[in-house]
């Protein structure tokens, strides 16, 4: 069982839609990461959370909008999506520091933009 | 450029041994990982290496050579349970970014 839980497993929405995807992790893990998957690619780094502040953005249009309410939640806000946005959407988390720190994934969120 | 190179698909048969090769061209060095991801599932931690030479998990291992870029998993007496996409995965520096390949896809057959 993934110690990183993601709701909610599947999600389809349309263009107009304000959805949220959550992340929860009991780990005491102080970095926390969004990625975006498509189908047969590998993950693609969307934001990166350390101590509860937002250190990466990597260029994400601003219908996405991440938050991070305490250390041990991270949520990714949804808003006019669009259909090529449709992705499994994965979070991840690790230790603060710890250079030979994992990444532990959540079982993501599969994301239908129609 | 950064770059990570896998074999795109390999098949082996239950119970043999298969090495799964993986070689980088990146500015900087801080790690390398190997991640398991069954379809339609996230990826799980397999090994990391960081020093030249070999790290044993059971019926993983993990091999690195920092001076030639290059990187293998080694997986031994398959099972059916390991087809699955095997993800090389490179830390470059003290930050949390890493560099992904594109994933290996290992198909076992009986």
């Amino acid at each position: 069982d993934t110690e990183v839980t993601q709701t909610p497993k599947h999600l389809v929405m349309g263009m107009t839609n304000k959805k949220s995807l959550k992340c929860e992790q009991h780990m005491g893990h102080r970095a926390m990461y969004w990625y975006k998957q498509k189908a047969k690619k590998p993950p693609e780094l969307m934001f990166v959370y350390s101590y509860e502040k937002l250190s990466i953005n990597e260029s994400v249009p601003s219908r996405f909008s991440p938050e991070c309410p305490n250390s041990s939640l991270l949520n990714l806000h949804l808003h006019a999506l669009q259909p090529e946005d449709s992705a499994l959407y994965l979070c991840a988390s690790s230790q603060e520091g710890g250079h030979n720190s994992p990444l532990h994934f959540g079982n993501g969120t599969r994301l239908t933009v129609t | 450029g950064q770059n990570i190179d896998q074999p795109t698909e390999m098949t082996a048969t239950e119970g043999a041994i298969v090495q799964i090769n993986c070689t980088y061209q990146t500015s900087g060095f801080n790690g390398l990982f190997w991640y398991q991801q069954h379809a339609g599932e996230a990826p799980t931690f397999l090994s990391y290496n960081v020093l030249d030479g070999l790290e044993e998990k059971g019926r993983f291992s993990s091999f690195l050579s920092r001076s030639k870029g290059y990187s293998y998993l080694l997986l031994k007496e398959l099972q059916m349970k390991d087809s699955a996409s095997y993800l090389c995965a490179v830390r470059r520096d003290s930050n949390y970014q890493l560099i992904w390949g594109a994933g290996t896809k290992l198909i076992i057959k009986p």
